[in-house]
């Protein structure tokens, strides 16, 4: 199993543009999350999936869209890149009453 | 929602002390309390965790002790190494719903 596989590992944008974070798991769990992490705040949740076609916001959603077509992959979306974007964006997935399982992250920056 | 406060936000111990990080929940409804550990540069990695029908769970130098009464729950590591060095989150866990994670506590271990 290759777990959680996120890319880019490394992005800059520039202010305005748009992006996509892949994020894909091959352990069939049900859900999944994304998190961004800046320096003294922890991990806060931004979107999360408790299967395929579902999807809800969590504490910091403005900025972002996210899609669940499959139980495997679930992509980021920035609309419209902004310097408060700049962070260290994480995707997770967890089976269960387990606890998540975190990809190696992305570090975005954005100009 | 779900609040998770953690302290302290940074703890330097010598080698071989013990270390304790606290947390604090807000949702009495909360029944899954997991511990990640983040080393610089690299993603969560899920140490330990405890269920809400469990007091205490011990795993060789770490264990985590939970009050769901007071609902506190907290994260004990004793002999402490260098390589235990790093931050340390805890989080909360609804059923299968979102994770919510502490602010994270940064642990020195000192030789």
């Amino acid at each position: 199993n290759a777990g959680v596989t996120q890319t880019p590992k490394f992005q800059v944008l520039k202010t305005g543009q748009s992006m996509t974070l892949q994020c894909a798991q091959d352990m069939n769990h049900e859900y999944m999350s994304w998190y961004r992490q800046d320096p003294g705040m922890g991990l806060r949740l931004i979107h999360y999936s408790v299967g395929a076609g579902i999807t809800d916001q969590g504490e910091v959603p403005n900025g972002y869209n996210v899609s669940r077509s499959t139980t495997e992959d679930f992509p980021l979306r920035l609309l419209s890149a902004a310097p408060s974007q700049t962070s260290v964006y994480f995707c997770a997935s967890s089976y269960g009453r387990e606890g998540y399982t975190f990809g190696s992250g992305t570090r975005l920056t954005v100009v | 929602g779900e609040n998770v406060e953690q302290h302290p936000s940074t703890l330097s111990v010598q080698e071989g002390d013990s270390a304790v990080i606290k947390c604090t929940y807000s949702d009495s409804a909360s029944n899954y309390f997991p511990w990640y550990k983040q080393e610089l540069g690299k993603r969560p990695q899920l140490i330990i965790d405890i269920r809400s029908n469990v007091g205490e769970k011990k795993d060789q130098r770490i264990a985590v002790t939970l009050n769901k009464t007071a609902k506190h729950f907290s994260l004990h590591i004793t002999e402490t190494q260098p390589e235990d060095s790093a931050v340390y989150f805890c989080a909360a866990k609804i059923a299968a719903s979102k994770l919510t994670f502490g602010t994270g506590t940064r642990l020195q271990v000192t030789l």
